[in-house]
């Protein structure tokens, strides 16, 4: 059980465009949902937290008008990477919760996001 | 949440049990012991978690102190797939929809 999909896993686009990131908690329903950045050979980094309904906490440094994040209904978040440059190229992985769930998260499997 | 201190890196034989130690000076008294992994390209994968007692799942078991300062995740018997990074977390309570914050955890590898 509480599986957490993510779309697309891989995905390559030209300098200027925007992205869109989907993540589903397949199976619960994610009262709080976490994005994360991760570059090469470094741990996850916290970008934002996201209640349904409610606006993304997003930690500091990390701009907020240039990621947007939804999370409209309890199993879909997304995460849209917009006017993409090189430079936000990484590996983005999302997580879900519901309230009285042991474990703290339940990861996706991540997006590779390559920006040419 | 207390931060957290592990090794970067350690070597296991396959079939040998893996200690991984984790040093958590600074815990108080209603943060949990937790322990993720991370396979490359993945994302990460709970394993266990604990207050004070040891715990044990079917994956591994959480040895921690009793003056809860430090834990030592052990991994039985190590196959190939338990290659890895390990991160030690520490943070308050199950049921709780607070953030995760990683370091830069313990990259196992698993040699044959």
């Amino acid at each position: 059980g509480a599986v957490v999909s993510q779309h697309p896993s891989w995905v390559i686009c030209k300098s200027g465009t925007s992205v869109k990131i989907e993540c589903r908690s397949l199976d619960f329903q994610a009262t709080t949902m976490f994005w994360y950045r991760q570059f090469p050979k470094q741990s996850l980094m916290l970008m934002a937290t996201s209640n349904e309904g409610s606006k993304a906490t997003y930690e500091q440094g990390v701009e907020k008008d240039k990621f947007l994040i939804n999370h409209a209904s309890l199993t879909l978040s997304t995460l849209t990477v917009t006017s993409a440059h090189p430079e936000d190229s990484s590996f983005y992985i999302c997580s879900a919760t519901g309230t009285g769930f042991v474990q703290p998260q339940h990861f996706g499997d991540g997006t590779r996001l390559s920006i040419l | 949440d207390a931060k957290t201190t592990q090794p970067t890196s350690m070597d296991c034989a396959e079939g040998r049990a893996a200690n991984l130690p984790c040093n958590h000076s600074t815990i108080s008294g209603n943060e949990y012991v937790y322990w993720y992994r991370q396979i490359h390209s993945q994302g990460p994968q709970y394993i266990i978690h604990g207050l004070k007692n040891n715990e044990t799942n079917e994956m591994a078991s959480l040895i921690i102190t009793e003056d809860r300062k430090s834990s030592t995740l052990i991994l039985p018997h190590a196959t190939l797939r338990d290659t890895a990074v390990y991160y030690c977390i520490v943070r308050v309570a199950p049921g709780n929809t607070g953030k995760l914050i990683f370091g830069q955890g313990t990259t196992l590898q698993v040699k044959p």
